[in-house]
């Protein structure tokens, strides 16, 4: 069964600090996995997404890495800010229909606190 | 920023009441797609269109229907509300051909069904 899981489910981090977010999925055939950060009462922003062949990849102080053959992600967070407290979604897409089907994690909701 | 809109943000009305949700978008995108979320739990696809006059429902059951007369709109209606359909319904887009294009998502709709 295709499946995204997202740990830890919530966390607390002061501001400044760094965190990592973890993502493990069973979804075959993998096409790409994308972080997605969504703020309260806001839809889901795209942040990254990394096909099968990229390991690493940055936007500002998001980085996310992949090891496809672990099936694993990871997004880093580095010197987090209060405006970076939101719920962070992990989405695979497979290669077994022309609609690239989504598999959505549950998120894991960040507080950042002063 | 993307350019998708949905209206209303926020709907509480009565049983048996006819509700459209509206969306909205100007990047001329042909996909475009409708979530259901609910507290703390995934995504889940409910609708989907790959251009004018294509409708394809989607992974989770939904008493919804849709129709994608312009390339702009996407409308989701249900006749007849029930509690049930409380829930925050996502509208998305997203280019066509490259699967590993971003979904671009709105704001969401709140619908609460008395």
């Amino acid at each position: 069964k295709n499946q995204v899981e997202q740990s830890p489910q919530s966390l607390i981090i002061l501001e400044g600090k760094n965190c990592t977010l973890q993502c493990n999925y069973t979804v075959s055939p993998f096409s790409n996995l994308r972080w997605y950060k969504q703020d309260t009462g806001r839809g889901p922003v795209s942040l990254t997404i990394m096909t099968f062949s990229e390991n690493t990849k940055s936007n500002g102080r998001y980085t996310a890495t992949l090891d496809a053959d672990t099936k694993q992600s990871s997004l880093h967070i580095t010197a987090s800010q209060l405006s970076d407290s939101a719920s962070y979604i992990c989405v695979v897409s497979d290669r077994g229909s022309t609609l690239g089907r989504l598999y959505f994690g549950r998120g894991t909701q960040l507080t950042v606190w002063p | 920023e993307a350019d998708i809109y949905q209206t209303p943000r926020y709907l509480v009305i009565g049983t048996g009441k006819k509700i459209t949700l509206e969306c909205s978008q100007t990047m001329g995108h042909d996909k475009m797609y409708w979530y259901q979320q609910d507290p703390g739990m995934e995504l889940h696809l409910i609708h989907y269109s790959y251009g004018v006059n294509s409708t394809e429902k989607g992974d989770l059951s939904s008493e919804s229907t849709v129709s994608r007369i312009r390339t702009e709109h996407f409308p989701l209606t249900l006749e007849s509300a029930r509690p049930s359909h409380t829930s925050q319904y996502l509208c998305a887009s997203s280019e066509s051909g490259d699967s590993n294009q971003p979904q671009h998502f709105g704001d969401g709709t709140r619908l609460s069904i008395l």
